[in-house]
């Protein structure tokens, strides 16, 4: 099975921050790699599919990056409604199988 | 746009099987989707895939629930189902519904249900 780890599992910053955690992949995945963010009692919201897509009506300040076991995604200056927890999420289309990272909570500093 | 919503009993007692169903409103979801599927959430924790269902019948599950769930679809209704057996403690979660437009994600999704396992 393919492993995906996220990192940091927490941090804390400020509004207008640059905000970037990773995502690493057990195995070779291409871009099958998209993001989540999710706000308490809310279900996740795509942000980002395939890496790097935008998701139609998501702010221009998320992007994502990345390809083979190595993935980035980046809020480029943090609005108060970003704190939020963040998730990857890797679709393996050879068995049909979805994994989610472990989660990053991002708190205000 | 289509709209989701989950629906079923919020509190079950160890070995009990739960069974909840998904009703999709706002278009067709056959004609819409590419798949339809199952997330959990424990409380304080991540996502879990439970399992999701290509329409006309195919189904892929985690292999960690695996020998206890079964999901369907019936189009007819525009809905989609869960049953999770031999429920225990470790199974208590928020239960997500969600489809895909965009392959390989799940980007619509009901509110959740929450789903407590207590004796």
């Amino acid at each position: 099975d393919i492993q995906m780890t996220q990192s940091p599992s927490s941090m804390s910053a400020s509004v207008g921050d640059r905000f970037t955690i990773t995502c690493q992949a057990s195995q070779d995945i291409n871009t099958h790699l998209n993001w989540y963010q999710q706000k308490p009692g809310k279900a996740p919201q795509l942000l980002i599919y395939d890496a790097s897509n935008l998701q139609a009506g998501v702010p221009s300040r998320f992007s994502g990056s990345g390809s083979g076991t190595d993935f980035t995604f980046t809020i480029s200056s943090l609005q108060p409604e970003d704190f939020a927890t963040y998730y990857c999420q890797h679709y393996n289309n050879l068995v049909s199988m979805f994994t989610f990272g472990q989660g990053t909570k991002l708190e205000i500093k | 746009q289509l709209q989701l919503q989950e629906s079923g009993p919020g509190l079950l007692k160890p070995s009990e099987t739960l069974s909840l169903t998904c009703t999709v409103s706002g278009a067709s979801f056959s004609s819409t989707a590419y798949y339809w599927g199952w997330i959990r959430q424990p409380p304080g924790k991540g996502l879990e895939w439970i399992g999701n269902g290509y329409f006309g019948g195919t189904t892929y599950y985690n292999p960690s629930l695996q020998s206890r769930v079964t999901i369907s679809e019936d189009t007819s209704k525009n809905q989609f189902s869960l049953r999770l057996s031999s429920m225990t403690a470790t199974d208590t979660a928020v239960y997500f519904c969600a489809v895909s437009i965009q392959l390989g994600t799940f980007d619509i999704w009901g509110q959740g249900t929450m789903v407590t396992v207590s004796s």
